[in-house]
């Protein structure tokens, strides 16, 4: 069964301290690996789209990283708008269905 | 605004009656994806769009749940027979044929079941 688990579930970091994010899959054929930030209260936003093992995405403080069983989002010295849960889903292929993770609530303290 | 929309964005209902959701994609999208979110997980995948077929449904989606795309724009999701376990956040979303990947959420419609 197709599976996205994230670790940790909360983390909290001092502005300027870096860290990453970790995303574990399981999929029957990889079609696509994307995160998304969401706020309290509103609708994801898109991210990233990672295809294949080896790939990288970056935007402004954010990197993410994809291997054949997971991904990393690395946080480069956070700031407290960089505060929101950040959540991991797959699509496998031959199909429509995303499967996300639970997410990781991400609080950055000034 | 070009966003996507969703109303109403706050239900309450009474065990047992039927509720309806809107969601309004951003014009140019051809896909629709409906999921639904509960405190502290993410959102759980109910039913796929293209144009105004549906191409993909949950198999968690029991027979009270249904949605229909008619024409390739706007969507509704109709919950009949509402129980205290749907009360959720439902969320909309859409994407562009040539970026189908990259999907664009509404604000959500919370629903409350009492």
């Amino acid at each position: 069964e197709d599976q996205v688990t994230q670790s940790p579930e909360a983390l909290r970091l001092q502005e300027g301290e870096s860290s990453s994010l970790n995303c574990s899959y399981t999929v029957s054929g990889l079609r696509g690996l994307f995160w998304y930030r969401q706020d309290p209260g509103k609708g994801p936003e898109f991210l990233f789209t990672l295809y294949s093992a080896g790939e990288e995405k970056e935007k402004e403080r954010l990197k993410a990283t994809l291997t054949k069983k997971e991904s990393f989002l690395h946080i480069t010295a956070p700031k407290p708008e960089d505060s929101a849960t950040y959540l991991c889903a797959v699509q496998a292929q031959g199909g429509f269905k995303t499967i996300f993770g639970a997410g990781t609530r991400l609080f950055v303290k000034a | 605004d070009t966003g996507v929309s969703q109303n109403p964005r706050h239900k309450i209902t009474k065990r047992g009656q039927n509720v309806t959701f809107r969601c309004d994609p951003i014009s140019e999208h051809n896909r629709l994806y409906w999921y639904r979110q509960t405190l502290g997980q993410g959102p759980e995948f109910l039913t796929y769009f293209q144009n105004e077929a549906q191409l993909e449904k949950s198999r968690l989606l029991s027979d009270r749940f249904s949605a229909e795309r008619p024409k390739g724009s706007f969507s509704t999701l109709e919950i009949q027979r509402t129980e205290q376990g749907d009360s959720a956040m439902y969320l909309c979303a859409s994407s562009f044929r040539l970026t189908p990947y990259e999907q664009y959420f509404g604000p959500g419609t919370r629903l409350t079941v009492t």
